[in-house]
């Protein structure tokens, strides 16, 4: 059972470059999420999306672009990153919105 | 305040004690309570929910105290695979969840 799956899983990357960070469920979930982590914090969510052609922001939307076309992907772009997205990238799917959550292995992202 | 408080630890426990944490949450309308393990770089895995009656699986039993807005956790017979992060995770009216930010457990032989 592959679940929810990440790629890539870690990438390097300079100040100002874009790039497009992809989540893949074969659940049928209707619910997708997109997180960040950092030391000390819980994981904060920076967009969502509630079914195929729809999302909205979250906790920490700012720098961040996201796109549901097909149901089984979501899509999570950084059209210039900043040092400050550096993090731990986690994106989670669920078949209702009451929990739980089921999470992708990460993406270990940073901006120099 | 944040709406989910965990001690972040770490807390060091020998092999075979029992140990317990708790999570506090500040919105009283919160309708649904998980705990998650995380391992070292990996993804938070589900552990258990947490219902008002409290439960037990295996050697983790869960428990919910809406009057004083707390969840807690405790680990009978610990074993050195419990070493994880543990978070505390609540969903709130309107279908949020938060997240805590996690409690390190570390067991020892």
């Amino acid at each position: 059972n592959a679940g929810v799956t990440q790629t890539p899983k870690f990438r390097v990357l300079k100040t100002g470059q874009s790039m497009t960070l992809l989540c893949a469920q074969d659940m049928n979930h209707e619910y997708m999420y997109w997180y960040r982590q950092d030391p000390g914090m819980g994981l904060r969510l920076i967009h969502y999306s509630v079914g195929e052609g729809t999302t909205a922001k979250g906790e920490v939307p700012d720098g961040y672009n996201v796109s549901r076309l097909k149901k089984q992907n979501f899509l999570l772009g950084l059209e210039s990153a900043a040092p400050s997205q550096t993090s731990v990238y986690f994106c989670a799917s669920e078949e209702d919105r009451m929990g739980p959550q089921h999470f992708g292995d990460g993406t270990r992202l940073s901006i120099l | 305040r944040k709406e989910v408080e965990q001690d972040p630890g770490p807390f060091n426990v020998p092999e075979g004690a029992t140990v317990a944490f708790n999570c506090t949450y500040s919105n009283s309308a919160s309708q649904s309570f998980f705990w998650y393990r995380q391992d070292c770089r990996k993804e938070p895995k589900l552990l258990m929910s947490v219902y008002s009656s409290g439960n037990e699986d295996g050697r983790f039993t869960a428990q919910l105290n809406r009057a004083s807005q707390y969840i807690s956790l405790l680990i009978r017979d610990s074993k050195l695979s419990d070493s994880a992060t543990y978070l505390c995770v609540v969903v709130e009216y309107g279908n949020k969840l938060v997240f805590g930010a996690g409690t390190i457990l570390r067991v020892k032989s």
